[in-house]
């Protein structure tokens, strides 16, 4: 049983830029959930994706979308970079909506 | 105030000396998550329990779901038990989303 993978693990990018994340789920799962994580604080939930459908919705502007793929694996994508976009990027997958399991998290650096 | 509460925020100890951390939450839940997250790292399941007590290693964890309280202990501890610790409260029917507690930042000394 693999776990939850996530690339690129770090990542420099220009404010303005547009950004690509990429998590596998782990094998099983079909909901992947995304936080941002901020140097210092908790995890902001982002959103939520479920059987490929967005299941709910942090406090996030439109510019952070994903997708969900049929093999429940999934992309978060960040346009227009700004620098407070700067933080670890968490995925979590789970079986519905109960027990998330964490991937390792990618570092974005917004210049 | 928080629906999860950690307690303390920041905690030094001295390696083998036995910690504790409390959490406690005022929503309903069916089980609580402890996460562990190392300096600059991703996030590691330690524990998911909705009774009683369970332990892994020198890792204990207990809850009382009447008191709405759960605790998270470390015997002998080490400096590399050094990181984060975090409760959480996984979604329940119709939510979708975790809530995380405030986070114990816990450092051993060797």
């Amino acid at each position: 049983e693999t776990g939850v993978t996530q690339s690129p693990t770090h990542l420099i990018k220009t404010r303005g830029q547009q950004v690509t994340l990429r998590c596998s789920s782990q094998s099983g799962h079909n909901t992947v959930s995304w936080y941002q994580q901020a140097l210092g604080q908790g995890p902001q939930f982002i959103f939520q994706y479920y059987r490929e459908e967005e299941n709910g919705r942090g406090n996030f502007p439109p510019r952070f979308s994903g997708l969900q793929f049929p093999n429940y694996s999934s992309e978060l994508n960040v346009n227009a970079l700004e620098l407070d976009d700067s933080a670890l990027y968490l995925c979590a997958s789970s079986l519905e909506s109960y027990e998330q399991y964490f991937g390792p998290g990618t570092r974005l650096t917004v210049t | 105030k928080n629906e999860v509460e950690q307690s303390p925020q920041n905690l030094t100890a001295q390696e083998g000396e036995f910690i504790t951390i409390n959490c406690s939450y005022s929503v309903g839940i069916s089980a609580l998550h402890w996460l562990q997250q190392h300096p600059g790292g991703g996030i590691v399941s330690l524990f998911m329990l909705s009774s009683g007590k369970k332990k892994h290693g020198r890792l204990i964890a207990t809850i009382n779901i009447q008191e709405k309280h759960s605790s998270l202990h470390i015997t002998a501890s080490h400096p590399r038990d050094s990181a984060v610790y975090i409760c959480a409260v996984p979604p329940t029917s119709g939510t979708y989303k975790y809530i995380f507690g405030t986070g114990t930042r816990l450092k051993v000394l060797a």
